[in-house]
Parts: C-alpha cells; structure tokens; sequence
C-alpha cells in the first residue's frame, strides 16, 4: 500500500537559515510526489511536483525538491527561509491511476526572528 | 482558469443533527473529485474520492456519506453527526486523464459538533 512518512512533526528555524523538510515514501511503482503548504484555517497550495526527468524539481516561493529513487526519499529544500514561510508542510503521493492522494502527516515550521 | 468552491467556511452543528457540505467546481470538466479531513494535529485523511457522476469510492467507514449528483458537484452528508466528526474538511479536484495533474483544494470546512 501506498504511504508517506513525514518524521518531522515540528521544525522552528532562524529566518533566512537554510531549510530541509523530510519526506519519505512507500509506493511499488514509480512515484509522483508532491509537496503543499497550508496556512492556518486555509486548503493547501501546490508547491511543486516530481512526475519524471530532472530529480531535482524547482516550486514556488524559492522552493525545491530532490527525489532520490534509492532513498525513497522527497525532501523540500529553501536556501533562506522567510518568516511568510511559517506553515503547515505536507508531502503526498498519488496513485499510477491518478485516482487516489495520499498525504504525510505534516510538518509545521516555525520561523524565528 | 479552474475555481474550486466550497461552503459553508464554518460550521457549529449540535451532535445528531444532520449535515451537507457543498463543493463546486468551475472552469474544467469529468474531473476527479476528493473529500479530505483533517482533524486536529493530524494530516490529512481521505474520505471519498469520484471519478464520475454518481461513482462514490469510500475509503474509511464511517458516518458520512457523499454524492456527486452533477459533474462539477461534489457534496457530503451525513444523517446524524457525531462528536468525532468534528474536524476541518477539504473539497479537492484534478484532471482525470493523462496524468501530471495534482490536486487543487478548495478553503476547507471548519466543522465543529457540539
């Protein structure tokens, strides 16, 4: 069965330090993964998607993601974080049929000033 | 561009009453169609998920039920709603074929039982 793992629940970093937000998944076949943000009391906001090719995706907001296939493994990645960027973190992955998302259980990062 | 819409943003329901959450969606046709819950401190569970009118796949048993009576509309109901139902419930969509399409969120539910 499909599952993502997010073994970080919180993270607090000092703004404009560097960020990684681990995401690590189980999925018998090539996975499409994704990473989205939600701000308190709102849906969530795609932030970038690995469906092939270069392993290493750009997003929004200055964002990046690595896939690395032998790690199973989809880390979120900002060089300077902003205090704008304090939110709920969450990585998913989808089905081959495109039919079902599932989703880890979140990171929330707080930013320090 | 596609618009995804979803109401009430907030809703305090006394336990045992019934309920409908609505979703629309605009600009896009035949898509996927999803109900999330998130409760709190917790990620996201999928709850139902429609690939066409009138095609339900459950994914938790439990006390809610959905429909989707027309293409671009995605409801969930429940006849009487228990303490645990309380949470945050997301409405999502993305395009059924051809793959490459994440899910796109409406602003979510704030229900709360009492």
């Amino acid at each position: 069965a499909q599952s993502v793992t997010q073994p970080d629940i919180h993270i607090t970093v000092s703004e404009g330090a560097s960020l990684e937000l681990r995401c690590n998944y189980s999925y018998g076949a090539t996975p499409y993964l994704f990473w989205y943000v939600q701000s308190p009391g709102q849906g969530l906001q795609l932030l970038l998607k690995y469906f092939s090719g270069d392993t290493l995706v750009q997003g929004i907001k200055g964002f990046e993601a690595e896939f690395k296939r032998s790690q199973s493994s989809f880390n979120l990645r900002k060089p300077s974080v902003h205090w704008s960027d304090a939110a709920e973190y969450f990585c998913a992955v989808v089905t081959y049929n495109f039919n079902k998302f599932y989703f880890g259980s979140g990171t929330k990062l707080n930013v320090k000033p | 561009s596609q618009t995804i819409h979803q109401w009430p943003a907030t809703l305090v329901q006394p336990v045992g009453s019934p309920l409908s959450l609505e979703c629309t969606v605009e600009g896009t046709s035949n898509p996927n169609l999803y109900w999330y819950r998130q409760a709190a401190g917790r990620g996201l569970q999928l709850l139902f998920y429609s690939v066409g009118i009138g095609q339900i796949s459950s994914e938790v048993p439990q006390n809610l039920s959905a429909s989707r009576p027309q293409d671009r509309q995605f409801i969930l109901s429940s006849k009487k709603l228990l303490l645990s139902d309380s949470g945050f419930y997301l409405c999502a969509w993305s395009r059924m074929t051809g793959g490459n399409s994440p899910l796109h969120f409406g602003n979510g539910t704030r229900l709360t039982v009492t």
